[in-house]
């Protein structure tokens, strides 16, 4: 059980274009939902936390603007890294939080914008 | 600013012995911790939640909790190579739904 997946695995961008990462938990439902990045051979950084149903809670330094969350359903997250750039490389991951607090995380999403 | 800390290692053990990872912690008011377990290139998995002071205790893990210490360890008993990893130690922020990660240890286990 707990099992969360992340779509796509692996994505390559032309500078300027938007992309769309889909988060989901596929056995449980999630009304939180976390988005982190991680850059090579660094520590996981939390962006952004997911309530489903309303606006995302984005960490300090965060572009809110850049980084879209959207939380439409209990099972569904999406990130839209919009208007990407070379310096928006990264891993993404999400994770899913299964009541009352254990984060299951999904296996990423490699971007990489050209 | 609330501060989970490891030590990066690398920490080498042969293989069959008893590898040891530790963490200390900030925030007094924490009740949730977590081990996970990243391979290169991969998502963190989850290895083991402890809640209560004291020794928990699943397959070859052992996790311990002292919480007059702000301090967390997990024990591997009878390391594999494929035990070869980062480990993450991570503790729930008090009032938040946050999860506060270390920068992990690496352990290397050697034939």
């Amino acid at each position: 059980g707990a099992v969360v997946s992340q779509h796509p695995s692996r994505v390559i961008c032309k500078s300027g274009t938007s992309v769309k990462i889909e988060c989901r938990s596929l056995d449980f439902q999630a009304t939180t939902m976390f988005w982190y990045r991680q850059f090579p051979k660094q520590s996981l950084m939390l962006m952004a936390t997911s309530n489903e149903g309303s606006k995302a809670t984005y960490e300090q330094g965060v572009e809110k603007d850049k980084f879209l969350i959207n939380h439409a359903s209990l099972t569904l997250s999406t990130l839209t890294v919009t208007s990407a750039h070379p310096e928006d490389s990264s891993f993404y991951i999400c994770s899913a939080r299964l009541y009352p607090d254990t984060q299951y995380f999904g296996p990423g999403t490699r971007l990489t914008v050209l | 600013q609330k501060e989970v800390e490891q030590n990066s290692g690398p920490l080498s053990v042969p293989e069959g012995a008893i590898a040891s990872l530790n963490c200390t912690y900030s925030d007094r008011g924490s009740q949730s911790f977590f081990w996970y377990r990243q391979y290169s290139g991969k998502s963190p998995e989850l290895i083991m939640s402890i809640y209560s002071n004291g020794d928990k205790e699943d397959g070859r893990f052992t996790a311990q909790l002292n919480k007059a210490s702000q301090y967390v360890s997990l024990l591997i008993r009878d390391s594999q190579p494929s035990d070869s990893a980062t480990y993450l130690c991570a503790v729930e922020e008090r009032d938040t739904d946050k999860l506060i990660f270390g920068t992990g240890t690496r352990l290397q286990v050697f034939p």
